[in-house]
């Protein structure tokens, strides 16, 4: 099955600089690549996502991009704000069934903590 | 608020007990999603309905099950419950299944286990 690895599991930038957090997916046929946000006590909420047919997508000061062929994908925060701190989940969306069913990969985390 | 809600917000029982989570989705999402979050493990996919039938399963133990309702609110039952079982027990809807539509979570279910 689909297996999902996220890097790194803690990272502490300073307000106003850059994060990029990365994860590995195993299934080349995965297609489609959630970036999910939980801060402290709340629910997990999609912030960016892309598919498969796509390299890069932006949206405002966070941006996604995708290398099917080296199976990495990788969320960019740029010019981090104290509210960005939060715990940032990827997950790739696999078949695990030859009638379509789809399930969510979930990486393991990592943690943003923005220094002001 | 995503306008899925989870029932209870908080649950503390006993070793070998049963309980049950309920979930009700966002208006006019058919399909249901349940995950289990531990404190070392992330989100694990436990299983997945789809207009009352069960579509996908993942890691779920036997010792769980799931069920979606006509009415599309969905229970999770976890019985002979174990230390290890405690967690935070998400629920997510869609619109569908289909691929890219995006899952809305509820606020939790935190479960502890004594």
């Amino acid at each position: 099955g689909e297996n999902v690895e996220q890097h790194p599991s803690t990272l502490s930038v300073q307000e106003g600089d850059s994060a990029v957090i990365k994860c590995t997916y195993s299934d080349s046929a995965s297609n489609y690549f959630p970036w999910y946000k939980q801060e402290l006590g709340k629910r997990p909420q999609l912030i960016i996502d892309i598919r498969s047919n796509v390299g890069e997508k932006k949206d405002q000061r966070i941006a996604v991009t995708l290398n099917k062929t080296a199976k990495h994908f990788s969320l960019h925060i740029t010019e981090t704000q104290p509210e960005d701190s939060a715990v940032y989940f990827c997950a790739a969306k696999s078949q695990i069934s030859n009638f379509g069913n789809e399930k969510l990969t979930f990486g393991t985390g990592t943690r943003l903590t923005i220094i002001p | 608020d995503s306008g899925v809600t989870q029932t209870p917000k908080h649950l503390i029982t006993a070793t070998g007990q049963r309980v049950t989570l309920r979930c009700s989705p966002r208006s006019g999402d058919l399909s249901v999603y349940w995950y289990q979050q531990s404190l070392d493990q992330g989100l694990q996919f436990l299983i997945q309905y789809y207009n009352g039938e069960e579509r996908a399963k993942g890691n779920i133990l036997e010792r769980f099950s799931a069920q979606q309702f006509p009415d599309l609110h969905s229970e999770l039952n976890l019985s002979s419950l174990e230390l290890g079982d405690s967690a935070l027990y998400f629920c997510a809807s869609s619109v569908t299944f289909r691929t890219y539509n995006e899952q809305f979570f509820g606020p939790g279910t935190r479960l502890t286990v004594l």
